[in-house]
């Protein structure tokens, strides 16, 4: 069964960084797209981040689009974001999450296994 | 392109079914079939009960079930259970580059 263990997760001022990672184990990493959901304090969930199977296709939401980095070491079978110039904006909790198989189809659902990271923006 | 539609709050007694809709657009639900909907927990991660609008994923109880109809998806969770009380979220992929999946605004599950 796939498991995802976030880290990396603190608390930083603003304008700092921080870099978050995602353990992954119970499944083929390499063969899986795999995203970044973040959720503020008493918020709903948020898109962040998605890198394609080939890690090289990367996306971001707008709102976070220049300031993070999404990378993928399918030797380590690890997830990566690094985020910086942060915002107070950015304080959530933070999922990596992986895209579902159906049979033998890899499709554009995604599955959170993780009990994320929290990270917290403050002066 | 703005956040899926879903009603603040539902309720129900034991026993009874319930429907949760998730309304968006012809760019998001109903541009594909990749809605997907998490059951949250207060303090818990997010759990997935529903995706590709329809399947459950080993383990989920068949209790929930998930359709579409153009634009709108729907979450019904039947025989409702006080463990169903929870937060319910929709998502749906949308192949933008700057919102690649949008979620719903969440729903309250309370079970009377």
């Amino acid at each position: 069964e796939a498991q995802l263990v976030e880290s990396g997760g603190g608390f930083v001022q603003p304008g700092g960084s921080l870099r978050l990672s995602c353990a992954a184990s119970g499944f083929t990493f390499s063969t899986y797209s795999m995203n970044w959901v973040r959720q503020a304090p008493g918020k709903g969930l948020e898109w962040v981040s998605y890198i394609g199977v080939d890690t090289i296709t990367k996306k971001y939401a707008d709102s976070v689009k220049g300031r993070f980095t999404i990378s993928k070491d399918n030797g380590k079978n690890s997830l990566s974001l690094q985020m910086n110039s942060l915002r107070a904006e950015d304080t959530a909790v933070y999922y990596c999450a992986v895209s579902v198989l159906r049979g033998v189809i890899i499709t554009n659902a995604f599955d959170i296994r993780g009990q994320g990271t929290m990270v917290t923006v403050s002066s | 392109q703005s956040a899926l539609t879903q009603p603040a709050s539902v309720s129900g007694s034991p026993g009874q079914s319930i429907t949760i809709s998730c309304s968006g657009s012809g760019t998001d639900i109903g541009a594909n079939n990749y809605v997907s909907w998490f059951q949250q927990h207060p303090d818990k991660a997010p759990k997935l009960i529903i995706f590709d609008v329809s399947y459950r994923p080993s383990g989920v109880s068949n209790r929930f079930s998930g359709s579409k109809s153009g634009n709108t998806a729907s979450l019904t969770i039947s025989g409702l259970q006080a463990e169903d009380e929870a937060d319910y979220y929709c998502t749906s992929y949308t192949g933008s580059n700057t919102l690649l999946y949008v979620f719903g605004t969440g729903t309250k599950v309370t079970v009377l």
